[in-house]
């Protein structure tokens, strides 16, 4: 079975731009969640979606925004682009929403603001 | 707020050593307990977690965790370290009523042939 993936794997934009990343999450599971993981720091949460809501948001501006499709896929999208998003952000997803689920990541996609 | 601290920016082990990768947490209620690895250039891969029961919990390559709720620690353990446990990991915790993981600094490990 096929893991969560990401697209792209790598992006270079320009501070002010927007940029839209993408997860498929593995086929079955309905809830995923996004990271951010800025380099020689631990992955910090973002959002978490649950067929289709919002079901939880971590301490980022509304720069930041996201959404869950029909096929429990995601997008990440964030706009007027600063230097300090530069970061790899992670996309993960597990069976259902509860706490005691483990999540499982995908590879990532390197984001470089210049 | 719930927490992770893992106090070892990195450790070094020779193979066939044990290895120990120490976390201690903060969180309110009992919580859930998690390890990740990250390989260079790699995503996130669950080892084993910690929901409730039994104290030492066993995972994935070998490795085993335990759980001590009087010191809030939940270390990392291997007892024969090999040179492809070298990476880096990540402690997690999450409260029982919450959606957020929250994962601490992270710990190089590297292990010397």
């Amino acid at each position: 079975d096929a893991g969560v993936t990401q697209s792209p794997t790598h992006l270079i934009k320009t501070r002010g731009q927007h940029v839209t990343l993408r997860c498929s999450p593995i086929s079955g599971h309905k809830s995923v969640s996004w990271y951010q993981q800025v380099l020689g720091q631990g992955p910090q949460f973002i959002f978490q979606y649950y067929e289709k809501e919002e079901r939880g948001r971590g301490n980022f501006p509304d720069r930041f925004s996201a959404r869950q499709f029909p096929n429990y896929s995601s997008e990440l999208n964030v706009n007027a682009l600063l230097l300090g998003d530069s970061a790899l952000y992670l996309c993960a997803s597990s069976l259902v929403t509860g706490s005691s689920y483990e999540q499982y990541f995908g590879p990532g996609t390197r984001l470089t603001v210049t | 707020a719930q927490s992770v601290a893992q106090p070892e920016d990195q450790v070094n082990v020779a193979e066939g050593n044990p290895l120990t990768v120490k976390c201690t947490y903060s969180v309110s209620g009992n919580p859930y307990l998690f390890w990740y690895v990250q390989y260079p250039n790699r995503g996130l891969q669950f080892l084993l977690k910690y929901i409730t029961g039994d104290n030492l919990v066993k995972g994935s390559y070998g490795f085993e965790a335990e759980f001590n709720k009087s010191q809030t620690s939940f270390h990392l353990k291997k007892p024969s370290a090999l040179v492809s446990d070298s990476a880096l990991y990540f402690c997690a915790v999450r409260g029982r009523d919450d959606y957020k993981l929250s994962f601490g600094a992270g710990t190089t490990v590297t292990v010397r042939a």
